[in-house]
């Protein structure tokens, strides 16, 4: 069965650390990984996207990792700020054609205290 | 910043009541779609598009409907609303292949009481 699993499912870090979140998928076969940040009672809003031959992207502060022999990924989060605190959700497609579709995970929760 | 725009933002209607959620998007993106998310929970998909006349069910079983009869366009109309669809629904756009960017609007609250 096609899933994605996200650790931890929620966190809580001072203003200025890093922090890193974890995403595990079963999506075969896999096209590409997604980030996604999405504040309280917004739409998620794109951070990276790898395919299968990217094993790391950076946006500013935030870096994710690919392995895909593991099926893991990673974001992390560099010197964090307040408006940091939102759900980071784990997107993978498994699209190789227009018929394909994705998987989400169920987000985790970063909280940035000052 | 995405140019795809959901009204209303939030709507507390009665049962039985019909409801049309709009979404539209000046990207001139094909492919557009529906999700559901209940707070803390993954997004499912209920309905897509990929193009103008092509509307399709998604995986969450859904009694809303949805129309494609214009490229920047796609809204969904739920005609008996209950309160089991209290929901976050969010609209989402993306242009040709798989690996482009996917776009999601602010998302549309909807409560049945």
């Amino acid at each position: 069965k096609n899933q994605v699993e996200q650790s931890p499912q929620s966190l809580i870090i001072l203003e200025g650390k890093n922090c890193t979140l974890q995403c595990n998928y079963t999506v075969s076969p896999f096209s590409n990984l997604r980030w996604y940040k999405q504040d309280t009672g917004r739409g998620p809003v794109s951070l990276t996207i790898m395919t299968f031959s990217e094993n790391t992207k950076s946006n500013g502060r935030y870096t994710a990792t690919l392995d895909a022999d593991t099926k893991q990924s990673s974001l992390h989060i560099t010197a964090s700020q307040l408006s940091d605190s939102a759900s980071y959700i784990c997107v993978v497609s498994d699209r190789g054609s227009t018929l394909g579709r994705l998987y989400f995970g169920r987000g985790t929760q970063l909280t940035v205290w000052p | 910043e995405a140019d795809i725009y959901q009204t209303p933002r939030y709507l507390v209607i009665g049962t039985g009541k019909k409801i049309t959620l709009e979404c539209s998007q000046t990207m001139g993106h094909d492919k557009m779609y529906w999700y559901q998310q209940d707070p803390g929970m993954e997004l499912h998909l209920i309905h897509y598009s990929y193009g103008v006349n092509s509307t399709e069910k998604g995986d969450l079983s859904s009694e809303s409907t949805v129309s494609r009869i214009r490229t920047e366009h796609f809204p969904l109309t739920l005609e008996s609303a209950r309160p089991s669809h209290t929901s976050q629904y969010l609209c989402a756009s993306e242009q040709g292949m798989d690996g482009n960017t996917i776009y999601f609007g602010e998302g549309s609250w909807l409560t049945v009481v």
